[in-house]
């Protein structure tokens, strides 16, 4: 049973535009998020995180989005660039437990 | 600073066999994560130390799975005997304490291809 969804196996953005990755959970005793980044032949690298107490953290063009009534966060990119093009996953984690990934999604940005 | 490192990079084997995956987490963190990455699951906890005691091996699928952490600068998964559904990439990662807020650095991961 997952608890943390990203039911978008891939996604396709114009160079320039924004990116939107997508992520449910459904654990309620989640109150931190994450995502990573994964390029190929590397391992994930953190992101950018939001907790639970916040709906909204920026940090250059990435800014992720919580809402937590809904259990849905999601990823923003803007602009959009190709060195972008990777596999991001989505984490949670509850008090002192360890992350919780989804399966991830694979962002292909075309110049 | 080196990163985590995990040897081989590639393991190709046979059916049957015993595989042994390496890791040396970055110096000075105390937690280590064993992962595993495949289509159709994701990104997998199989097992994870903190200051080298396992913590929670729930993530390891089988018997067939170990995994030791001897000091703080080595740990081994092991797999034997070794199965075609083996075949993954297994991550290493290591962080200062288990909590979400302590980020988790990965190493490059090992590929795995059981035959």
């Amino acid at each position: 049973d997952q608890q943390v969804k990203q039911n978008s196996p891939s996604l396709s953005v114009q160079e320039g535009r924004i990116s939107i990755l997508n992520c449910d959970y459904t654990n309620s005793m989640f109150d931190y998020f994450l995502w990573y980044k994964k390029y190929p032949a590397e391992g994930p690298t953190f992101l950018i995180s939001i907790s639970s107490i916040k709906d909204k953290n920026e940090d250059g063009r990435f800014t992720v989005f919580l809402n937590k009534s809904a259990k849905h966060l999601s990823l923003h990119i803007v602009p959009s660039q190709p060195g972008d093009s990777a596999v991001y996953f989505c984490a949670a984690s509850g008090g002192n437990t360890p992350l919780v990934f989804g399966k991830g999604t694979r962002l292909s940005v075309i110049a | 600073d080196a990163g985590v490192i995990q040897s081989p990079r590639h393991e190709v084997t046979e059916m049957g066999q015993e595989v042994t995956l390496r890791c040396k987490p970055i110096s000075g963190h105390n937690s280590l994560f064993w992962y595993r990455q495949t289509m159709m699951r994701g990104l997998e906890l199989l097992i994870y130390f903190n200051n080298n005691v396992p913590i929670d091996d729930s993530g390891m699928p089988e018997d067939r799975f170990s995994a030791k952490m001897p000091n703080a600068s080595f740990s081994t998964l092991k797999i034997q005997p070794s199965e075609p559904r083996d075949s993954a990439v297994y991550f290493c990662a290591s962080s200062l304490g288990v909590g979400a807020r302590k980020t988790q650095y990965f190493g490059p991961g090992t590929r795995l291809l059981v035959l």
